[in-house]
């Protein structure tokens, strides 16, 4: 099975600034035949089920603000919150999706406001 | 607007099963894979379990093979998870979700399942 690893578990960042999460997998979720990554960042808000924010490690979703962003190819990837605000508390997490399952997940990452 | 809405949980003994089911509207639920993923009081997301779009194939994480059943029902728009012999470390929100395009787009709300004595 694939491992996810996040880091860091959590981190505080003032309102306006940037945060970084990191992921790695164990193996490579990169398809050579296509050239998409099978990772996916979620966004979970307290008491709320999670929700896509980046498909194929780096693609937003529709109606993503776009001070979010993610990169990274193979096994390390980073999601960016480029001006941190309020509403985006939250723990994070990435999930690959490659081959078949089990589809796992990261730990998760708490963001909170410094 | 996508709506699933999942039902079935509650308070079961060590032992014992509970039928989990999720009712979907507002989409081609037959044209889906769908799934469940769980995540235990305060901690992390697990992927439990897959299902095609005609239920002809699924997938389970090792730790509920052969105690979990995952089945659909596309006339009634409906998912069913029968959970047999459950454990105090099943205890968890139990979500269902849609699966488009190699990741999950719809969640439900989820519901609680305990395990205890």
């Amino acid at each position: 099975d694939i491992v996810m690893t996040q880091s860091p578990d959590s981190l505080a960042v003032s309102l306006g600034e940037r945060a970084t999460i990191n992921c790695k997998s164990s193996q490579s979720v990169l398809d050579n035949s296509n050239n998409k990554n099978y990772l996916i960042w979620y966004q979970q808000k307290p008491g709320q089920p999670p929700k896509v924010l980046i498909s194929w490690a780096s693609s937003r979703e529709s109606g993503v603000p776009d001070r979010f962003s993610g990169s990274g190819s193979g096994t390390d990837f980073t999601l960016t919150i480029s001006s941190l605000q309020a509403e985006d508390v939250a723990v994070y997490y990435c999930q690959q999706y490659y081959g078949s399952p089990p589809w796992t997940f990261g730990q998760g990452t708490k963001v909170e406001i410094k | 607007e996508v709506q699933l809405v999942e039902s079935g949980g509650g308070l079961v003994h060590p032992g014992g099963s509970l039928r989990l089911s999720c009712a979907a509207s507002g989409l081609t639920f037959s044209g889906y894979w769908m799934n469940w993923v769980r995540q235990a009081p305060g901690k992390g997301l697990e992927w439990v379990a897959t299902i095609s779009s005609d239920g002809s194939q699924k997938y389970y994480v090792d730790s509920v093979k052969g105690r979990f059943t995952f089945s659909r029902d596309n006339t009634k728009n409906s998912l069913y998870l029968q959970m047999n012999s459950l454990r105090a470390e099943d205890t968890a929100v139990y979500y269902c979700a849609r699966e488009t395009r190699r990741r999950l787009d719809w969640w439900g709300q989820g519901t609680l399942v305990t395990v205890s004595s």
